[in-house]
């Protein structure tokens, strides 16, 4: 009965190098959202993804940012090249149901950029 | 472009008395609000929701208010206690609006014993 899982929980990465953040949903979830917080600020919304597809990217970075979340396995948010301004915590939640059920969390993986 | 707006940052309430959060919203189009509590370095977790069907629910010492005419909705924590120090976030969602959760800015609020 896991909960959403995302690893890793902490991630220093110095500029120009990847970041790969993974994202495994609540068991029967079959919805992902991706979410920022950078410091002193809320949640924003990335990107929302179903099993092999992405529904809405609207909230994603045009360059350097890309999501999947393939049949098998868990969802990947990858950043190439990272710059001091990636520095943030990335959080992943998934649902049952679209637009009218709850969102569940993990506990965010935290990413600094030297 | 923010559409769910929590205009105060942050909140002090002295225990036992009524904590009063509030959030603005500004698409019509939204049908579902929720609240999150999160502490730090910890994920949000899910405290209540309600859909725009209703104006109130309520569960325990936690009851949203939702006043459509006025793109607002409100949480309500009777009585307050130092546990509930956290940061707290509203959200809306609705069909129409493509599906996704828009989040506020969040409000954080202590609770002094």
């Amino acid at each position: 009965n896991a909960g959403v899982m995302q690893n890793p929980r902490h991630l220093v990465r110095r500029r120009g190098q990847e970041a790969r953040l993974r994202c495994s949903p609540m068991k029967g979830h079959s919805h992902v959202y991706w979410y920022r917080q950078l410091p002193e600020e809320g949640l924003k919304f990335m990107v929302y993804l179903q099993k092999e597809n992405i529904i809405d990217e609207s909230g994603m970075p045009k360059e350097r940012f890309s999501a999947e979340f393939p049949k098998e396995g868990p969802s990947i948010l990858r950043i190439q090249q990272v710059v001091r301004g990636d520095s943030a915590a990335y959080f992943c939640a998934s649902s049952l149901l679209t637009g009218t059920g709850e969102l569940f969390f993990g506990e965010g993986s935290r990413l600094t950029v030297l | 472009d923010q559409q769910v707006k929590q205009n105060s940052p942050s909140l002090s309430v002295q225990e036992g008395r009524i904590s009063i959060l509030n959030c603005d919203y500004t698409n019509s189009m939204f049908d579902y609000f929720l609240w999150y509590k999160k502490y730090p370095a910890e994920g949000p977790t899910f405290l209540i929701s309600i859909s725009s069907i209703k104006d109130k629910n309520e569960d325990g010492r936690f009851t949203v208010f939702l006043n459509k005419s006025a793109k607002h909705l409100s949480l309500h924590i009777v009585p307050s206690q130092p546990g509930d120090s956290a940061v707290y976030f509203c959200a809306a969602s609705g069909e129409s609006t493509g599906n996704q959760f828009y989040f506020g800015t969040g409000t954080s609020l202590t609770v002094i014993p």
